[in-house]
């Protein structure tokens, strides 16, 4: 069955980075977008890209930029994100969710499980 | 910047009709998303392209879309269906994805 599955939870001091990984399995993935979601505790949810499998593009929510780095490796249908100076305030779960390419308005149609990512001195 | 509008709150009796709304200024050209969240879960897509529904999400939730407003409505609401939802869609360039703050569906 299509799933992604993520990287176990994370605790980092400030000023360090974190990577989280986001496996895919069940589809192809250099046919689906990868998007980036955050959830601070209590919070609603915040996009923070996409990153294209097929060639690499990526696309950064200006929030973001300069801070983030989204790669993937074809060879393992996995897509990462990468979130360097880390800050108390980037507290959160970290999702994935795939959007298809060709038919890109059907959405976030399937979604990671959430990596919580905690940062604290 | 761009900002998509949700009430915080709605409360239903069950059975009853539960309308949430989503107010942003680029809604007219740009598709809305609707997502079901519940606590400790992840995001589930219930209505994509303002109006349709994905495979395996039950009829009871629809969606519409009429000028800078999208409305989710949960008809014959029921006590499982009480979760946070959050509408979600593009700015005017798309080029980014927004969320709305998401509105808590409390089934009294």
């Amino acid at each position: 069955q299509v799933q992604l599955v993520q990287s176990g939870a994370e605790v980092k001091k400030p000023g360090a980075s974190v990577k989280v990984s986001c496996k895919a399995s069940g589809y192809t993935f250099n046919g689906y977008y990868m998007h980036w979601v955050r959830q601070a505790p209590g919070q609603g949810l915040e996009w923070m890209g996409w990153i294209n499998p097929n060639n690499g593009g990526t696309n950064y929510a200006q929030k973001f930029q300069g801070r983030v780095t989204m790669t993937r490796d074809t060879s393992i249908s996995t897509a990462n994100m990468e979130l360097s100076r880390l800050r108390a305030d980037d507290t959160a779960v970290y999702y994935c969710a795939r959007v298809s390419a060709v038919e890109g308005h059907n959405g976030m149609d399937v979604w990671g499980q959430g990596t919580t990512v905690t940062v604290s001195s | 910047s761009y900002e998509l509008t949700q009430p915080p709150s709605v409360s239903v009796s069950p059975g009853q009709t539960a309308r949430i709304t989503c107010s942003g200024d680029a809604l007219p050209k740009q598709y809305a998303y609707w997502f079901q969240q519940k606590p400790g879960q992840a995001p589930v897509l219930v209505i994509y392209q303002d109006s349709e529904r994905p495979s395996g999400i039950p009829e009871r939730f629809s969606g519409s879309s009429s000028g800078t407003t999208v409305t989710l409505t949960i008809s014959g609401v029921q006590a499982e269906d009480e979760a946070d939802y959050y509408c979600q869609s593009a700015d005017r360039s798309d080029t980014s994805v927004i969320f709305g703050g998401g509105t808590k569906l409390t089934v009294l």
